[in-house]
């Protein structure tokens, strides 16, 4: 049973332009959560998702920031227009469904660097 | 915000040495969670202590919980080079999911 897994490991953009950012949760897992860690920061909450339905997405910007997990494929992260300051490390996390799943198992990350 | 703050920022011991880090909270909890983060990586979960438990543990880990202070400590006994990581908590409320807020984390260096 791979764990999650998170692709590309590296992402590097020029301003402007879009990153896509994907995660294939572990096998049987149907809740995904997107945090992303800007430098010597802790992790912040973005966006949970089960599939093909967002069901909190009290930490996402506004603006240029979407995510989704279709019924069928990895869940995608999209951020439109990228600036500098959307420099940083985003990881996935994944939990089985049922109420209650406490824990959570993280991807090693997305560091996406906008330059 | 339920997020937590640890404390010390880092920390920087020798092998064999125990390491405690604390957290601090600021509203109810459903659970606390203790995660590690070795550099460049993903995170590994520890250890969960929900709100009715006031210690557990797993291996050389131990953790507290005190509702009353909204804190909770992680101990490391008898510490390794391995254990050099960043070491974060994070609490959840109850709301059926896993959402959970992390503060910045304990930076520990463990020198041989």
């Amino acid at each position: 049973n791979a764990g999650v897994m998170q692709n590309p490991r590296h992402l590097v953009r020029r301003r402007g332009q879009e990153a896509r950012l994907r995660c294939s949760p572990m096998k049987g897992h149907s809740h995904v959560y997107w945090y992303r860690q800007l430098p010597e920061e802790g992790l912040k909450f973005m966006v949970y998702l089960q599939k093909e339905n967002i069901i909190d997405e009290s930490g996402m910007p506004k603006e240029r920031f979407s995510a989704e997990f279709p019924k069928e494929g990895p869940s995608i992260l999209r951020i439109q227009q990228v600036v500098r300051g959307d420099s940083a490390a985003y990881f996935c996390a994944s939990s089985p469904p049922g109420r209650g799943a406490l824990k959570a198992f993280f991807g090693q990350g997305t560091r996406l660097t906008v330059v | 915000s339920q997020q937590g703050e640890e404390d010390p920022q880092a920390l920087s011991i020798q092998e064999g040495e125990n390491a405690t880090m604390n957290c601090s909270y600021k509203t109810s909890i459903n659970n606390l969670q203790w995660y590690r983060q070795n550099s460049g990586r993903g995170l590994v979960h520890l250890i969960l202590i929900r709100s009715n438990e006031r210690e557990k543990h797993s291996g050389r880990l131990r953790v507290t919980l005190d509702t009353s202070k909204k804190s909770s400590s992680l101990l490391i006994t008898a510490s390794r080079a391995a254990d050099t990581a960043s070491y974060f908590c994070a609490t959840a409320f109850s709301g059926g999911y896993q959402k959970v807020t992390f503060g910045i984390g304990t930076k520990l260096q463990v020198i041989p």
